[in-house]
């Protein structure tokens, strides 16, 4: 089954304790990204990658990294989170421009 | 700078009566247009697409949407909704051009069902 998977689903953690939320896909998309998703502000996109070791900023990039090592995985990482980073975490992915992006099933972060 | 916009946060609507969602956008050239859905807890899905030719678009669900150039907007259409449509709709819209590549996401509209 075609699909985009991202673990963990929840987690809660402290101010400042790096934490890794990875995201893999089966479909060989060379198109993937990040997004959050806010209460009132809908999603924004943090980082995207158009290709293996190939990464760029989106509209809210301050406070996390991003990696592709390989095409099918696209790890999110938050090297000292803070509690404004509190928020729903979604991992797309896409064949290519033109093409309709795939949604994983969400990581919801709490950090206190 | 690229936008979309939801005008309606929250909408009612009967069961069985008609339903219309609204989204306008902002972008320099015409963008890929998209709906998705999202219902409680759960992630985003796919409603329908534009991205050119038919102006009126066909999507899952029973649901249906119409790109108006002249009007920046790609409204959602259902003629008679069911209570599982009770969710989160967001408009979407990529740049068409080699421009920015993520999607720009209205922020959502809550469907309401009354029985």
């Amino acid at each position: 089954e075609a699909q985009v998977t991202q673990n963990p689903r929840y987690l809660i953690t402290v101010t400042g304790k790096k934490l890794t939320v990875t995201c893999s896909q089966n479909m060989n998309h060379e198109y993937m990204s990040w997004y959050r998703q806010d209460p009132g502000l809908g999603l924004r996109q943090i980082y995207y990658s158009m290709n293996v070791e190939v990464t760029d900023k989106g509209d809210v990039p301050e406070g996390y990294k991003v990696s592709r090592k390989e095409k099918r995985n696209f790890p999110l990482i938050l090297e000292s989170p803070s509690p404004n980073q509190t928020s729903l975490y979604f991992c797309a992915s896409r064949r290519d421009r033109s093409e309709t992006q795939y949604f994983g099933p969400g990581t919801r972060l709490l950090v206190l | 700078a690229q936008s979309v916009t939801q005008p309606d946060i929250h909408i009612t609507v009967s069961e069985g009566a008609s339903l219309e969602l609204r989204c306008n956008y902002s972008y320099g050239a015409t963008p890929y247009l998209f709906w998705y859905v999202q219902s409680p807890g759960q992630g985003l899905q796919l409603l329908l697409k534009y991205f050119s030719g038919d102006t009126l678009v066909q999507g899952i669900k029973g649901f249906e949407a119409e790109f108006k150039r002249s009007q920046s907007s790609f409204n959602l259409r259902k003629p008679s909704v069911h209570w599982s449509d009770a969710a989160e709709y967001f408009c979407a819209a990529r740049d068409s051009g080699g421009g920015a590549d993520g999607l720009t996401f209205g922020k959502g509209t809550h469907l309401i069902i009354q029985p």
